[in-house]
């Protein structure tokens, strides 16, 4: 079956480490997406790519790093730069974000320890 | 900048119907899409409203009013099951991201 897997499902962080989420699809889809959700809060888009090589900044990338050295992975770093890390991160992906929506990945709960 | 508001609590009793109102500010507008989130779990997709009118997919429709910057998802012969957050999402036409609203907490009782 085609999906996003996001892996670590739960991860903890030290103070001033970098650490990496993997996110990876199968669905052939060209469009990814990171966001960031916050306890009650909605999603709020870190970084996206419509195409390998390729990727932009969201409203929220400031200590955040990606890359997209291939069409089914989007990893996405959170570095010691980003002062308030612990969250939920989700991944996405899109053929396009009308009638088709977003898929989602089932998430990584960062937390630093 | 971008805004969507939407209720932060709704409570409704099973087996009845609810309706979910967003309103947005944007720069762009392409099209209004829900999302269903259940605790510690990703959101799903449910429904996309690209021009004014009603859609309607089972239990759930989506309505849009382009005019009014509104929209709003409804939700009959609720079940239990229908307990979780509910999110608007606009798309501004930028490279199909989406601008999620902080979303609607649905809770269910009997």
């Amino acid at each position: 079956d085609g999906g996003i897997t996001q892996s670590p499902k739960y991860l903890f962080r030290k103070e001033g480490q970098n650490v990496t989420l993997s996110c990876e699809q199968n669905l052939n889809h060209d469009a990814m997406y990171w966001y960031r959700q916050d306890p009650g809060q909605g999603l709020r888009l870190i970084y996206y790519s419509q195409i390998v090589n390729d990727f932009q900044k969201g409203d929220i990338a400031e200590g955040y790093s990606v890359s997209r050295e291939k069409k089914e992975s989007f990893p996405l770093t959170v570095t010691s730069a980003q002062k308030n890390p612990t969250a939920f991160y989700l991944c996405a992906s899109s053929v396009d974000s009308g009638a088709n929506g977003y898929t989602f990945g089932s998430g990584t709960r960062l937390t630093v320890v | 900048g971008q805004s969507l508001e939407q209720p932060s609590e709704v409570t409704a009793v099973e087996g009845a119907i609810v309706q979910i109102n967003c309103t947005y500010q944007t720069s762009g507008f392409y099209g209004l899409s829900w999302y269903q989130q259940h605790d510690g779990g990703a959101p799903t997709f449910l429904s996309y409203n690209g021009l004014d009118g009603l859609e309607e997919t089972g239990r759930f429709s989506s309505f849009l009013s382009r005019s009014d910057s509104y929209g709003y998802l409804l939700l009959q012969e609720l079940q239990m099951k229908d307990s979780a957050s509910y999110f608007c999402a606009v798309n501004t036409g930028t490279a199909s991201k989406l601008t999620f609203g902080t979303g609607t907490r649905l809770q269910v009782t009997l």
